[in-house]
């Protein structure tokens, strides 16, 4: 009974390599996000969408490549992995009826690239 | 440019003790500010939130305050315990800013001492 769920959990992989982050969340929501946090644990926003439309895309390099196959799910593909890619990836979903965007946040993807 | 900072990394108190964290924003007004925990390997989870037009807000064992005069929040956590030791992160949207897009504090851990 998750309510936001990412997968997988950890990820080590080498440079150059494709992956993905798979997420899904069962609340009900209209509008999903990665965030990824840094080793400084500076949390920043990568993506947004809304109703699985393209809403936020913050000067994310054009390697990660997000997919919203309906609205409870939002998946993160990157491309040509860099070993600065290593952080946690974090999907959040907020729900329709707030105007203040309170997330609900999965447990974390952590990517670790070799 | 606008910035949102927590400017202790750290917070070391006595069991029972009343903690006190800091969040201060500069160059803009939020219209809100929201108040995330996060464990070691979790994800955040939402506390509390509070409108620039309220002075205080509570949940249990959780107080808000926000001063726009001197541009703070502030986060106390009363007769703190062992489990309330995490981090704590601050986060607001920007002026003119998408409700969408929050901006995350680098966050205080705080630590209860038994």
């Amino acid at each position: 009974d998750t309510a936001v769920s990412q997968t997988p959990k950890y990820l080590v992989t080498q440079m150059g390599n494709d992956k993905s982050i798979k997420c899904e969340q069962n609340l009900g929501h209209d509008t999903m996000y990665w965030y990824k946090q840094d080793s400084k644990k500076f949390l920043k926003i990568m993506f947004s969408y809304n109703n699985k439309e393209l809403i936020i895309n913050e000067t994310v390099p054009n390697r990660f490549s997000p997919k919203s196959p309906d609205k409870a799910h939002l998946n993160l593909h990157i491309n040509s992995l860099e070993l600065g890619d290593s952080a946690v990836y974090f999907c959040a979903s907020s729900p329709p009826s707030s105007n203040t965007g309170e997330l609900f946040f999965g447990e974390g993807s952590r990517l670790t690239v070799l | 440019s606008q910035k949102i900072e927590q400017n202790s990394e750290a917070l070391n108190i006595q069991e029972g003790k009343t903690a006190t964290l800091t969040c201060n924003y500069t160059n803009y007004s939020p219209a809100y500010l929201q108040w995330y925990r996060q464990d070691p390997g979790r994800g955040p989870v939402f506390l509390l939130l509070i409108r620039e037009n309220e002075k205080e807000k509570r949940k249990e064992r959780l107080k808000v305050t926000f001063d726009t005069t001197l541009k703070q929040s502030l986060f106390h956590i009363t007769a703190s315990q062992p489990a309330d030791s995490a981090t704590y992160l601050c986060a607001s949207t920007k002026s003119g800013g998408s409700n969408y897009k929050l901006t995350f504090g680098k966050g205080t851990l705080l630590t209860v001492n038994p």
